[in-house]
């Protein structure tokens, strides 16, 4: 089993829909947890970081159940823009050391 | 703001073959990393470096040698290249609040 796991996907939605994204991780002893946002053949780029009480940023809202090892992702209104590859990755420890990605859920915001 | 640059963006190598993937950042930052990413899967950890003079292994080290002179550079050398090692590359820092910068990628091909 895979440390981070998500959503297969791929994820096709019309504009304005709500999609949400899931994301499991093994290891209780993660520390701290982010949602990355990676276009086609581009750099991942962090969209935003997860915190226990969850937390919103515009159009889009984190949550995080530790209990559950489970992290999510909602964004509504879609837009054309938002169409990326979605990873999920998990830091083992407060160092910065140990980064984990998941593989990635691909959405498609179609017209 | 270079951020982190990385060079070259594609590279074509024979098996057997070595090169060194380049990879720069200006933001100070003590840590610094390399990842390949392969269809399917998560970014993977090759090596990383908290500082200068300073290295480490990720999950996936083998086949592949780093050093870190000074705050600002960490090459990826590939000593006798192989098919397996076809992959996209990025080089990332760690910033503030665990927040990954990465490079632009290195898609590399070895035949």
């Amino acid at each position: 089993r895979k440390e981070v796991e998500q959503d297969p996907g791929p994820f096709n939605v019309p504009e304005g829909a709500t999609v949400a994204f899931n994301c499991t991780y093994s290891n209780s002893a993660s520390q701290s947890f982010f949602w990355y946002r990676q276009d086609c053949r581009k750099e991942p780029k962090l969209l935003m970081s997860v915190y226990s009480s969850g937390n919103e940023d515009g159009r889009f809202t984190a949550q995080l159940n530790r209990a559950s090892q489970y992290i999510s992702l909602l964004i509504r209104d879609s837009k054309l823009s938002d169409s990326a590859t979605y990873l999920c990755v998990v830091n083992r420890d407060n160092y910065g050391q140990n980064f984990v990605f998941g593989p990635g859920t691909r959405l498609s915001v179609l017209p | 703001n270079a951020g982190v640059t990385q060079t070259p963006k594609f590279q074509v190598l024979k098996t057997g073959q070595s090169m060194t993937l380049q990879c720069a950042q200006d933001m100070n930052h003590e840590y610094m990393s390399w990842y390949r990413q392969d269809p399917g899967m998560g970014l993977r950890l090759i090596h990383y470096s908290v500082g200068a003079g300073i290295t480490d292994q990720g999950e996936v080290p083998n086949g592949y040698n780093v050093s870190r002179s000074t705050t600002e550079d960490f090459p990826l050398r590939l000593l006798s290249a192989a098919p397996s090692q076809t992959s996209v590359y990025f080089c990332a820092s760690r910033g503030d609040a665990g927040k990954l910068f990465f490079g632009s990628g290195t898609q590399l091909s070895v035949l």
